[in-house]
């Protein structure tokens, strides 16, 4: 079984600091473990994906997110928020493109 | 490069009416997905098909649910008959394959339901 967590439902950042969303997987296998983004009225966007490669990856839009197998966390980041990175973020878990899982999502504020 | 289409965009019904929903993928994507996204939820995964066949229904309540994919393109999702609970967004997404290794799922813009 497999299982998601986004520790935070809410985080809010002012604009130029560091942005830290937090993700804790539970996977009975090598997962693959993605970050997803939807802006408001818009649908769901890829930032970035780990598929047993490096373990840090990077997205777009200056995103990154380092896949830490013995913390089971997946958590993503930006150094410089920007206003337009305001939005709800999704952690996700799928076994191999299979039984894909989202977190309950984490809405980021960005203050000016 | 086309997107995922979905339609209606919109729709409203009264309780135990049937709705149904459909999705064009992106050409070529051989794996289609429905989600149903219940508001401050993240979506939840209800049928996968790769081309025709079905490969995980396992959350689909198959009492009032059912889904097809004909001739591995398009696919329409229906509910019969709705409750207030299926109120929420009905989210499609394709990828190219789901084999090993994560695939990129390119989703559509939804359908927003409303059970009164």
């Amino acid at each position: 079984a497999q299982s998601v967590t986004q520790l935070d439902s809410h985080v809010s950042v002012s604009e130029g600091t560091p942005v830290l969303l937090r993700c804790n997987y539970s996977s009975s296998y090598s997962p693959s473990l993605f970050w997803y983004v939807q802006h408001p009225n818009k649908g769901l966007q890829l930032l970035l994906k780990y598929t047993s490669a490096a373990t840090l990856v990077k997205g777009i839009n200056g995103f990154e997110a380092e896949f830490k197998k013995s913390e089971t966390s997946f958590h993503l980041t930006k150094p410089s928020a920007h206003m337009s990175d305001a939005a709800e973020y999704f952690c996700v878990v799928s076994r191999g493109g299979f039984k894909t899982i989202f977190g309950a999502g984490t809405r980021l504020f960005v203050k000016a | 490069e086309a997107g995922v289409a979905q339609s209606p965009r919109y729709k409203i019904i009264e309780k135990r009416q049937s709705v149904a929903f459909w999705c064009n993928p992106i050409s070529g994507h051989a794996t289609l997905y429905w989600y149903q996204q219940i508001l401050g939820q993240g979506p939840k995964l209800l049928i996968q098909f790769q081309n025709n066949g079905v490969v995980d229904d396992s959350q689909l309540p198959k009492d009032r649910f059912s889904a097809e994919r004909l001739k591995g393109v398009d696919s329409t999702l229906k509910i019969q008959p709705a409750k207030l609970e299926d109120s929420a967004v009905y989210l499609c997404a394709s990828s190219l394959g789901a084999g090993a290794g994560g695939e990129t799922q390119y989703f559509g813009p939804g359908t927003r339901l409303l059970v009164l």
